[in-house]
């Protein structure tokens, strides 16, 4: 068990809907990370939060949205969702920089 | 555009057999280089976070180097075992983005 939660671990829904998925950090971590892995391809940096703030956005489509809270969990918003958006995402929280990173179980997600 | 690569693709080996795989990175901005071991259907475990040019990493059979100013690293597995069959990622780190490589999967043969 890496101390990072990730829920839902499964979700289906339609084209054209919002979904959030949302992730508990290791305690005392501070950065969350999170991956876009498709069919066939390996982790898509998405976006990184650190304290709260937005640190560093990877290739992040305009229909996806983040934030990390106070409390430092954090939540990946995807909207308007289309077929090409099913795969696994996964979040993954540092104590810092230069540290390793944990990774949650991934939420599989299933766009149909 | 950041870009981390990895060769090769995929390795199948027997039992008893060393390997190594290659991760090459961008030398410039240069802040760590991870490697990252990733079961099926577990989520990826860090193996190794290696900073300084010349850094060497051993955790058990499997060691890893890093040559920061040309830009690679490698990853060495001694005496493969049929539970060291797992992708294998690196991931580079500059200023703010931690980026992986599409990864080596290692498939060892008893």
């Amino acid at each position: 068990d890496s101390g990072v939660t990730q829920t839902p671990k499964h979700l289906i829904t339609a084209t054209g809907q919002r979904v959030t998925l949302r992730c508990s950090p290791r305690s005392g971590d501070l950065s969350v990370y999170w991956y876009q892995q498709s069919l066939d391809q390996g982790l898509q940096f998405l976006i990184q939060y650190y304290n709260g703030e937005e640190r560093a956005k990877g290739n992040i489509l305009e229909r996806f949205s983040a934030q990390q809270f106070p409390d430092l969990h954090s939540e990946l918003n995807l909207s308007s969702l289309e077929l090409g958006d099913s795969a696994l995402y996964f979040c993954a929280s540092s104590v810092g920089d230069l540290a390793e990173a944990f990774f949650g179980q991934g939420t599989r997600l299933t766009v149909v | 555009i950041l870009n981390v690569e990895q060769s090769p693709q995929s390795l199948h080996v027997q039992e008893g057999d060393s390997t190594n795989f290659t991760c090459s990175f961008p030398s410039s901005n240069f802040y760590a280089l991870h490697w990252y071991r990733w079961e099926t259907a577990k989520s990826p475990e860090a193996l190794f976070v290696m900073t300084l040019n010349g850094d060497e990493k051993k955790k058990g059979r499997i060691s890893a180097t890093l040559n920061t100013k040309e830009g690679y690293s490698y990853l060495y597995i001694k005496g493969s075992q049929p539970e060291d069959s797992a992708t294998y990622l690196c991931a580079f780190y500059n200023t703010d983005k931690l980026i992986f490589g599409t990864g080596t999967r290692l498939q060892v043969f008893p």
